[in-house]
């Protein structure tokens, strides 16, 4: 099960700015950066932050990440109709032998 | 240009065996990580495990210790993910991802597992 939790929705109308939350705990968020990854409805995840404020190439700046202690939050502003889609945020945990874990995920929805 | 390309869907009956395969190209294979990740029909993703091409070397989820076998085959750039024993609640769909930066940059287009009797 997911250690990160997310809010389930998210919704705004085009042009709005968008703030998804991501809270974790000291073994992750808290010792390691923070990724984030859009899901567009039946496709594969793709990365959308990485490194808590990173964008890979072809990222639109619309979208942007930062971390505070346990606690990650992805921004998306000027939100689009093609943004509506999953995000989930993602790190590594060092409780147990390294594991990558995941958010619970946000669905967002533009009005 | 750096893909990763998985095999097709598959149906199977519960107690079937089952690998599922994520061929990657455009890069040094060997050189990232590999992992695979779970999505039940409807719900989040979840981390299974991940390989070191280079020398196979696996860590697994607690939740899929045991549960299922990742491997690779460094000679033909090709990642596993097999199940000795399928269950109905193995239908889920599978994404591999190249590891890089911390994060996974690459995925591959996933591949839907179905089992049912």
């Amino acid at each position: 099960q997911s250690v990160l939790t997310q809010p389930p929705s998210a919704s705004g109308t085009p042009g709005q700015r968008v703030t998804i939350s991501c809270s974790g705990s000291s073994s992750n968020i808290g010792s390691n950066t923070v990724n984030w990854y859009q899901q567009l409805p039946g496709t594969a995840p793709k990365l959308l932050i990485y490194s808590n404020n990173q964008r890979p190439s072809g990222v639109p700046d619309r979208f942007s990440g930062s971390k505070s202690g346990t606690s990650a939050s992805l921004a998306i502003s000027g939100l689009q109709s093609e943004d509506e889609a999953d995000y989930y945020c993602a790190a590594w945990d060092d409780s147990l032998n390294a594991l990558y874990v995941f958010g619970t995920g946000t669905k967002v929805t533009v009005l | 240009e750096v893909q990763l390309v998985q095999s097709g869907a598959e149906v199977k009956k519960p107690g079937e065996s089952l690998r599922i395969s994520c061929k990657g190209s455009g890069y040094s294979f060997t050189s990232y990580w590999i992992s695979w990740v779970r999505q039940m029909p409807g719900k989040g993703l979840e981390w299974m495990g991940r390989i070191d091409p280079s020398d196979s070397y696996t860590n697994y989820s607690p939740s899929f210790q045991g549960h299922v076998t990742i491997s690779a085959d460094k000679s033909i750039s090709t990642a596993y993910l097999q199940w000795s024993s399928l269950k109905a609640s193995d239908t889920a769909m599978y994404y591999c991802a190249r590891h890089g930066s911390g994060s996974f940059g690459y995925w591959g287009q996933g591949t839907l597992v179905t089992v049912s009797s």
